[in-house]
């Protein structure tokens, strides 16, 4: 079963703060790598997403970065607000998305 | 629009019992699946369907089936409810094959005693 390395596990950011979450996957053939976000009590949903021909994608204040020689990508929430704490999925896939792989999640905490 | 729907919400079985969680899109999504989400784990895909008619195993599919005889609906049926399955299940449609966006319902939390 191919992998999606997900990290931290947990992170506490102060409000105003960078969140960092990190990715790595190890399918050179995946093509496509979305984030979701969920609350507690819903489903996830999809926050942002990439293909490996751009390097970075910005949405407001949610940036992937992406690095194909090193098989790793990364979510940045800038300027961290109380509103964007939730658990943080990334995922990986080839082709269509029944071969999705999500990474195991990052609960995210950001204090006022 | 109401979206992905799953009911129930919240249930409790009994070892050996079973049941069926329903699921419901109304976008014409053709494309449905079922996930289940444990702690630290993330998502693992149970069933998936392309279609009315098409359904196919995920990674963990054991323990579990799945019909799908209309476009919107996507029923789980668990045969047999082991304490191994309990965990919150999510139902999920997408309108494209290729890579789109996965629209999730609220999901179902599912406990085995």
């Amino acid at each position: 079963q191919q992998q999606v390395k997900q990290s931290p596990q947990s992170l506490i950011v102060q409000k105003g703060g960078i969140s960092i979450i990190n990715c790595a996957y190890e399918n050179t053939a995946f093509d496509y790598f979305p984030w979701y976000q969920q609350f507690p009590g819903k489903g996830p949903a999809l926050l942002i997403a990439i293909r490996p021909d751009v390097s970075e994608k910005k949405e407001g204040r949610f940036t992937i970065s992406f690095n194909k020689s090193a098989k790793q990508f990364s979510l940045h929430i800038m300027d961290s607000q109380p509103g964007d704490s939730a658990t943080y999925f990334c995922a990986s896939s080839q082709g269509g998305s029944e071969k999705l792989v999500f990474g195991k999640g990052t609960k995210l905490t950001v204090n006022p | 629009n109401a979206g992905v729907t799953q009911t129930p919400k919240f249930r409790i079985l009994k070892i050996g019992q079973s049941m069926t969680l329903q699921c419901t899109q109304d976008m014409n999504h053709n494309y449905m699946y079922w996930y289940r989400q444990d702690p630290g784990m993330g998502l693992k895909l149970i069933y998936y369907s392309v279609g009315a008619g098409i359904t196919d195993k995920g990674e963990v599919p054991n323990g579990y089936n799945v019909s799908r005889s209309t476009t919107e609906d996507f029923p789980l049926r668990l045969e047999l409810a082991a304490p191994s399955q309990t965990s919150v299940y999510f139902c999920a449609s997408q309108r494209l094959r290729e890579a789109g966006e996965l629209f999730f319902g609220e999901g179902s939390r599912l406990t085995v005693l």
